[in-house]
């Protein structure tokens, strides 16, 4: 399994570009979330989608739109690319559905680091 | 709302001390607490987790205990290595279909 994976692995783009992130998951998982990482701020939540057909909003979603294309891919979306969104990405999934219960562990893709010039 | 607080890096030892990364939680209810750690270049992997109080997790020397009567979960190792140089994130979550919180990160240093 390669588990989850994560294109492109680096990027440049220029202020007022648009990109598409791409995530997928070979492990039949439910869940779906995107990250970013800034020195000093940790992890913070974009978006997450808890299952095919859905997606939420987490802590920073401005600037930013998602996809849950099918139950393996979940894309992340920059229409019009600004510096402070220069950052490293993660996408991450795990088992959890819809139905309640306590929570299971998230798997991360290796990241992909993005520059906004 | 949830929320973790751990402690502020970078943490710098020598091989062979004794480590303790301290992280405090915030929750509802009762929630599953997780140790993740990130090798530079890498995303995060799941070093050990608890998912009810006085349960300890463990993987690779690391040790931590779920203890709700302080709120906390600090991750401790008796002896690193220089291989465990690194940043650690303390991360709970309430429920099953919510993502989970993450404290910003404690970067560890491990010099021979």
């Amino acid at each position: 399994n390669a588990g989850v994976t994560q294109t492109p692995k680096f990027q440049v783009l220029k202020t007022g570009q648009s990109m598409t992130l791409q995530c997928a998951q070979d492990m039949n998982h439910n869940s779906m979330y995107w990250y970013r990482q800034d020195p000093g701020m940790g992890l913070r939540l974009i978006y997450y989608s808890a299952s095919e057909g859905t997606t939420d909003k987490g802590e920073v979603p401005n600037g930013y739109n998602v996809s849950r294309l099918n139950k393996r891919e979940f894309s992340l979306r920059l229409e019009s690319a600004a510096p402070s969104q220069t950052s490293v990405y993660f996408c991450a999934s795990s088992e959890a559905g819809v139905a309640g219960g306590r929570a299971d562990t998230q798997y991360f893709g290796p990241g992909t680091r993005l520059t906004v010039l | 709302g949830n929320s973790v607080t751990q402690m502020e890096g970078p943490v710098t030892l020598s091989e062979e001390a004794f480590l303790t990364i301290n992280c405090t939680y915030t929750a509802t209810g009762y929630p599953s607490l997780f140790w993740y750690v990130q090798y530079p270049g890498e995303g995060l992997q799941l070093l050990l987790k608890a998912t009810k109080a006085d349960d300890k997790g463990s993987n690779k020397g690391f040790e931590a205990t779920y203890r709700k009567e302080t709120t906390s979960f600090h991750l401790e190792k008796g002896s690193v290595q220089v291989s465990d140089s690194a940043v650690y994130f303390c991360a709970l979550s309430g429920t099953r279909n919510t993502p989970l919180v993450f404290g910003k990160g404690t970067r560890l240093s491990v010099i021979a």
